[in-house]
C-alpha cells in the first residue's frame, strides 16, 4: 500500500539558516507525484513545490527546494535562509498513478512542525 | 481569483444530531476533494468530484457520510447522525484537470467540527 512517512514530528531551526524536513514514501507505481503544503497556524493548506516521479532534475520554487531520490524513495524539502513566517506544520503528500483520470487523491504523511527562533 | 472556501469555519454539534460542511471551489476547477484529519493522525482522503460524479469514494468511513456535488459547483457533506470518532478538521480542496504537468490542489482552510 502507498504510505508517505515523516519521521520528524519538531523541528526548530535559526533564523535565515538552512532546514531539511524529511520524507519518505512507499509506492509501486512507477507514475507518481510528491508535494509539498504548508500548514500555518491559521489553519490552510498553502501547496508549495512538486516533483513528478518522471522528473530528472530536482524541483525548486524560490527559498524551497525538493531532494529527490528516487532509488531511496525519499523527497525532502529543504528552506533556504529561514525565515520566523515559515514556522508552520509541513505535510508531505504523493499521488498515485498516471496525471489525469480518477487517481487524483494525495496520501499524506503526519506532518513536521517546524519552529524558526530569532 | 477567489481561494476554495468552506463553511462553516467551526462547527459544534452534540452527538446524534446532523451537520452540513460546504465548499465552494475555485471556479472552473472541475476536481473537487475532501480530506479530514482526525486529531493525531494523517489528513485522509474522502472522495473526489469530477464536475457533479463522484470519481473515488473509496475513503469515506461510511454511510453516515453523504456527499454531493450539484451541478458541478459548491459541495456538500452531510453527517447524520454525527459521532464523537468524527470530530475533526474537514478540508476540501479543488484543482484543474491538465494533461500533464502539475495540477497541485488548492485547500480551504477546513471546518473544525467538534462532535460532544
Amino acid at each position: 500500500a502507498q504510505k508517505i512517512t515523516q519521521t520528524q514530528p519538531g523541528m526548530f531551526v535559526q533564523e535565515k539558516e538552512a532546514v531539511t524536513l524529511d520524507c519518505t514514501y512507499d509506492t509501486s507505481d512507477q507514475s507518481y507525484g510528491l508535494f509539498w503544503y504548508k500548514q500555518p497556524s491559521s489553519g490552510e493548506m498553502i501547496f508549495l513545490i512538486y516533483q513528478g516521479s518522471y522528473d530528472e532534475q530536482n524541483a525548486t520554487e524560490g527559498r524551497y527546494s525538493l531532494n529527490f531520490q528516487k532509488a531511496r524513495k525519499s523527497a525532502n524539502l529543504v528552506i533556504s535562509a529561514s525565515q520566523l513566517g515559515d514556522s508552520a506544520m509541513y505535510f508531505c503528500a504523493m499521488r498515485e498513478g498516471p496525471f489525469s483520470g480518477g487517481y487524483n487523491k494525495l496520501i499524506f504523511g503526519a506532518g513536521t512542525r517546524l519552529a524558526v527562533h530569532p | 481569483e477567489a481561494g476554495v472556501t468552506q463553511f462553516p469555519s467551526h462547527s459544534v454539534i452534540e452527538k446524534g444530531q446532523t451537520v452540513t460542511l460546504r465548499c465552494d471551489p475555485i471556479s472552473g476547477h472541475d476536481n473537487l476533494y475532501w480530506y479530514r484529519r482526525v486529531m493525531g493522525k494523517e489528513i485522509k482522503f474522502l472522495l473526489h468530484f469530477v464536475k457533479e460524479s463522484k470519481q473515488d469514494e473509496s475513503g469515506m468511513p461510511n454511510n453516515r457520510f453523504l456527499a454531493e456535488r450539484t451541478g458541478g459547483t459548491y459541495s456538500t457533506l452531510k453527517v447524520q447522525p454525527a459521532e464523537l470518532e468524527d470530530s475533526g478538521v474537514y478540508f476540501c480542496a479543488s484543482s484543474q484537470d491538465r494533461d500533464r504537468g502539475i495540477y497541485e490542489q488548492y485547500f480551504g482552510p477546513g471546518t473544525r467540527l467538534t462532535v460532544t
